[in-house]
């Protein structure tokens, strides 16, 4: 049980910015929020994680919701390179359960 | 650092036959992890090591499947015998805090 929502697809053009959602409504108050995103023929790759404040880092941000019910991952300008999975996961402790995700399709 | 290392990338086998995975984690990386990812049931953690000690087995489908880290430096994850619906692709990573570092995974077939 992943125990995240996610949509299960999401469209982009280059160069615009890019808002995944997601909801964790039943997340405990230790739970990260952690984002990997798989490439078509690759092993999944780490985005970026949080606990309460938003997070920024070189590839991406992270805004949480103020309850913690949901978060958004965001990818300031959108690249073809992007196009992949995004997974969402909350975690208490290295054990990372993986939903279906959003497939990012990005368009020139 | 190379990253994590898996071999071998391709693995054709056919049924009831032994088939060993293995991999070398990130150097200093205190976990390991093992996943397995199908259309049907995507990505599932196996098996994961802490200090080359198993935490947590409880997604190891059945007895058919195990695995050993040795040493900080290797594991295996091995099916004896192997069946079709075994095949997969099988994901491992390594970690030593919050970032899990995914190897490039070794493709088996089952047939």
């Amino acid at each position: 049980d992943a125990k995240t929502t996610q949509p299960n697809s999401m469209e982009s053009n280059e160069e615009e910015p890019v808002h995944l959602p997601c909801n964790h409504s039943t997340i405990s108050g230790t739970d990260y929020i952690h984002w990997y995103r798989q490439l078509p023929s690759q092993g999944p790759e780490y985005v970026i994680h949080g606990l309460t404040s938003n997070v920024n880092n070189r590839m991406a941000s992270l805004a949480i919701a103020e309850d913690r019910k949901s978060s958004t991952l965001i990818l300031h300008r959108a690249t073809l390179r992007d196009a992949a999975v995004y997974y969402c996961i909350r975690t208490g402790f290295q054990k990372l359960v993986f939903g279906t995700g959003t497939r990012l399709l990005v368009s020139p | 650092d190379a990253g994590v290392i898996q071999s071998p990338r391709h693995e054709v086998t056919e049924m009831g036959q032994e088939v060993t995975l293995r991999c070398k984690p990130i150097s200093g990386h205190d976990y390991l992890f093992w996943y397995r990812q199908t259309m049907m049931r995507g990505l599932e953690l196996l098996i994961y090591f802490n200090n080359n000690v198993p935490i947590d087995d409880s997604g190891m489908p059945e007895d058919r499947f195990s695995a050993k880290m040795p040493n900080a430096s290797f594991s295996t994850l091995k099916i004896q015998p192997s069946e079709p619906r075994d095949s997969a692709v099988y994901f491992c990573a390594s970690s030593q805090g919050d970032e899990q570092y995914f190897g490039p995974g070794t493709r088996l077939t089952v047939t």
